[in-house]
Parts: C-alpha cells; sequence; structure tokens
C-alpha cells in the first residue's frame, strides 16, 4: 500500500462549480498536510498548508484534514477555468521528506 | 520576483551519456531540494541539502547519481551513464528554514529523455 493515495482523475467540471480533491494517507504519524497545484510544463507551488487535523481557509479554497480516517481534502469554491491544473497532496512527518500524491488532474471548462 | 531556475529546460540524450541538470536556487534561501516526477511513481525525493552540506540522498540511485552544491547559488545533479529509466522531469525547489516542512519554492523543472 502506497503511503499516499490520490485518484488521478481527470476531473472536468463547469466553471462556478464546487470542486473537491481528496487523497488518503496510511501512516498516523504524518502531522504536515499541503496541497500543490502544478500547471502544465511548470513546477508545482504551494497552495495550501495544514498542521494536525482541521479546516483551513484562503479564498475560495479549503483544506480539510480528517486524522481519524486518515483523509484528505481540497475543496475550491466558485472555481474558474485558471483553477485547471493537476492537485497534488503531500504530507511529512515533520523529521522526514515530504510524501506527494500522484496527483489529480482538474479541468474547468468556461 | 524571486524564482528557481532550471537549466537546460529540455535535453535529449542518449544511453550511456552524462548528463547534467543544473539549478539555481532563490538568492537567500539555505534548503535545495532535488525531484524526479514521472507518470507511474509521481513526485519522488532524490536529494535534501542545508547550507550546502547533502542530509538526505536515500532516494537517489547511488550508482550512477550524484548531487553536489558548489556553492550556495549552484546545486547540479548529475547522471552517469544515463539510462532510458532515467526519463524524467527533474525539479529543483528552495527554501528557508530547517527542513522538509518549510515552503519549498520549486523550479520549473529538466525534462529529461534519455533514448
Amino acid at each position: 500500500q502506497k503511503e499516499v493515495e490520490q485518484d488521478p482523475g481527470p476531473l472536468s467540471v463547469p466553471e462556478g462549480a464546487i470542486v473537491s480533491l481528496n487523497c488518503t494517507y496510511s501512516n498516523s504519524a504524518f502531522q504536515y498536510f499541503m496541497w500543490y497545484r502544478q500547471y502544465s510544463r511548470k513546477g508545482p507551488e504551494l497552495l495550501m498548508y495544514t498542521y494536525s487535523s482541521g479546516n483551513k481557509e484562503d479564498g475560495r479554497f479549503t483544506a480539510q484534514v480528517d486524522k481519524s480516517s486518515k483523509y484528505i481534502s481540497l475543496f475550491i469554491r466558485d472555481s474558474q477555468p485558471s483553477d485547471s491544473a493537476t492537485y497534488l497532496c503531500a504530507t511529512s512527518r515533520g523529521s522526514e521528506k515530504l510524501v506527494f500524491g500522484k496527483g489529480t488532474k482538474l479541468t474547468v471548462n468556461p | 520576483d524571486a524564482r528557481v531556475t532550471q537549466t537546460p529546460r529540455d535535453k535529449v540524450t542518449e544511453m550511456g551519456q552524462e548528463v547534467t541538470m543544473r539549478c539555481q536556487p532563490i538568492l537567500g534561501h539555505n534548503t535545495v531540494f532535488w525531484y524526479r516526477q514521472t507518470m507511474m511513481q509521481g513526485l519522488e525525493l532524490l536529494a535534501y541539502f542545508r547550507n550546502r552540506a547533502p542530509l538526505d540522498d536515500s532516494g537517489m540511485p547511488k550508482d550512477r547519481f550524484s548531487a553536489e552544491m558548489p556553492d550556495a547559488t549552484l546545486a547540479t545533479l548529475k547522471i552517469q551513464p544515463s539510462e532510458p529509466r532515467d526519463s524524467a522531469v527533474y525539479f529543483c525547489a528552495s527554501g528557508l528554514g530547517q527542513g522538509y516542512t518549510d515552503t519549498q519554492y520549486f523550479g520549473p523543472g529538466t525534462r529529461l529523455t534519455v533514448l
């Protein structure tokens, strides 16, 4: 079992839709949770960062961590065509390297 | 607008050739990471430097890969000899802090194709 599992999609939604992106992880020692956005032929960029459980909101983006079920989510409200990208979840115990999901490719259609 | 730069952006080479990829971290950053991204494996850490010292290269095939930081403005990743299975996008990232969970700023990557 991989440490982080992420549905690769692709996911296609109309503009304005609410998007839900999800990952599961296997190691209960993971404490740091991140979402990266990667545009085509670009490097990943950090979008959201949470520590331990709970929600974090930044504009149209909400990151959610449920440590009891080892589930991490990213919600995008009022999705825009500019949100079309691959979204990578990542997690770490802190003292060790980030473990990334393989990414979910999202397309938001105008 | 400070950013990580990587050269070359694309590299096509033949099996057995040496490949050198270069990275210029953001000025003032003290951590540098090398990653490899493939469809099959996703994004994997190859090497991690802090203050130019190598701290983690456990993800790197030691027999053919080497990573160095000759100075604070340059990190290199070398493959010798290259093999078709090395075909991937190689990313360099830099950060400011103590470790893995500090924000990492990624470069645009080097797309390597080994024929």
